[in-house]
Order: structure tokens, then sequence, then C-alpha cells
């Protein structure tokens, strides 16, 4: 079955350094969606990317769709003590939200 | 309802009883969805339901799971002769309607079930 690892498990970072976590399936995406979970709380959406190649900014953070759409990654520039969480990549198959792959998950974690 | 809630939020119970989990879904979600998440990893696809019926229950793990969502709004997960390795933390979520373009789930707060 269609397989979602992420790189790296675990971060740690200074406050105000970059975070970039990256997203594999093992099959070709129709749209990859990327949550965030705080300790303790549920997954909250981030964004969802369709296109191949897109690229999508939110303030600090950048979100990439790889060309062969079998890949993403998040990148968080100047990390802050807000971003604490993990961070879980989810990818669709079948040209809508059902049924989403959720990665392994990079968990977040930042040194004031 | 303001978001999707979930009930009980923590539900203790002995190996071989019989679990009932609720999901009051966002008004006018016509998607919802159950997932698990066991500690350290990431939620794991249950069953979808699209208005009453279950559209897609492969990620069922075998046939004491169960799910119904009776009137297209509210839903129950079903776990029968629960086993030790059912506990998790049992996420509900729902969307506007299923599609590309329809985006997000809303996850709910979860129900944590332990059995002992």
């Amino acid at each position: 079955g269609q397989q979602v690892m992420q790189i790296p498990q675990y971060q740690h970072v200074q406050e105000g350094e970059d975070f970039t976590t990256y997203c594999n399936s093992s099959t070709t995406l129709s749209n990859i969606q990327w949550y965030k979970q705080r300790p303790g709380g549920h997954p909250v959406f981030l964004i969802q990317l369709v296109k191949s190649g897109e690229v999508k900014k939110q303030k600090r953070l950048t979100f990439q769709f790889g060309e062969a759409k079998k890949n993403s990654s998040l990148h968080i520039t100047a990390t802050q003590t807000t971003d604490v969480g993990t961070y879980f990549c989810a990818g669709g198959t079948n040209f809508g939200n059902e049924k989403l792959t959720f990665g392994t998950g990079t968990r977040l974690t930042i040194i004031p | 309802g303001a978001g999707v809630s979930q009930t009980p939020s923590n539900k203790v119970t002995e190996k071989g009883k019989y679990v009932e989990l609720r999901c009051d879904p966002i008004s006018g979600h016509t998607a919802l969805y159950w997932y698990r998440q066991s500690l350290g990893q990431g939620p794991e696809f249950l069953i979808y339901f699209q208005g009453t019926g279950a559209a897609d229950d492969s990620g069922l793990p075998n046939d004491r799971f169960f799910a119904v969502r009776p009137e297209g709004s509210v839903s129950t997960l079903k776990i029968q002769r629960t086993e030790r390795g059912d506990s998790a933390v049992y996420l509900c979520a729902s969307s506007r309607a299923v599609g590309v373009n329809t985006g997000e789930l809303f996850f709910g707060e979860g129900s944590r079930l332990t059995v002992l």
C-alpha cells in the first residue's frame, strides 16, 4: 500500500534558525496537505498543494510540491517558539481529500 | 457547533468490552472521516462517509470495528471485543465535501481509548 515518509523524525533548532521537513510518497499523489499538531492537540490544516512544482507561502512558511508529485517540503524561516509541534504531510491519490495517508511526522522543538 | 465535537474525550475499558465513540461534525459538512493515531505516529485512515453511506471503509482493521452515520450528521465508531492493541486516540474530522478543491479536514480533539 501507499507509504508516506518524512525526514527528519525530530528536529531541535535554536529560535531564529530555519527548519525544513521533507515528505516522500511511494506513489504519485493527486494532492498533498500539511498539518500541524501541537503537543496534546489535534492536527490543524496548514495548506493544500495540487499542481506539479507548486510553491505556496504563508508568512514564514514555504511549501513545495515536487515536479513528479511524489515529494513535498515545508520550510520555516526564522523559527519562533510558537512553531513548536509536529508537522505532518498527508497525501491523497484520488483527486480529493478522502483517504489521506499521513506521513510519519517531524517533531520540531525550539531552544529559546 | 463551532467545531468537530467528539465524546468521550477519554475512555478506559477492559479487554473484551464494547465501546462506542461519537463524533458530531461541523454543521453542513457532508464528508466525515475517522482516523486513529497511536503515540508518536501520524493519523491512520479508518473510514470516511459521504452523507450517510460509508464511501471507503478500507482502513478498518478488522470486523470488530464498525461505523455508522444514519442521518448524515453524527457518526458513531463502534469497537467490539476490544483488545489492548486498540488503545489509541481516535480522531474524527469533517470537510465540506470531497473533491480536489475542498481542501482541509477539520479535526476534533479526539477520543483517547485505553484498553486495560
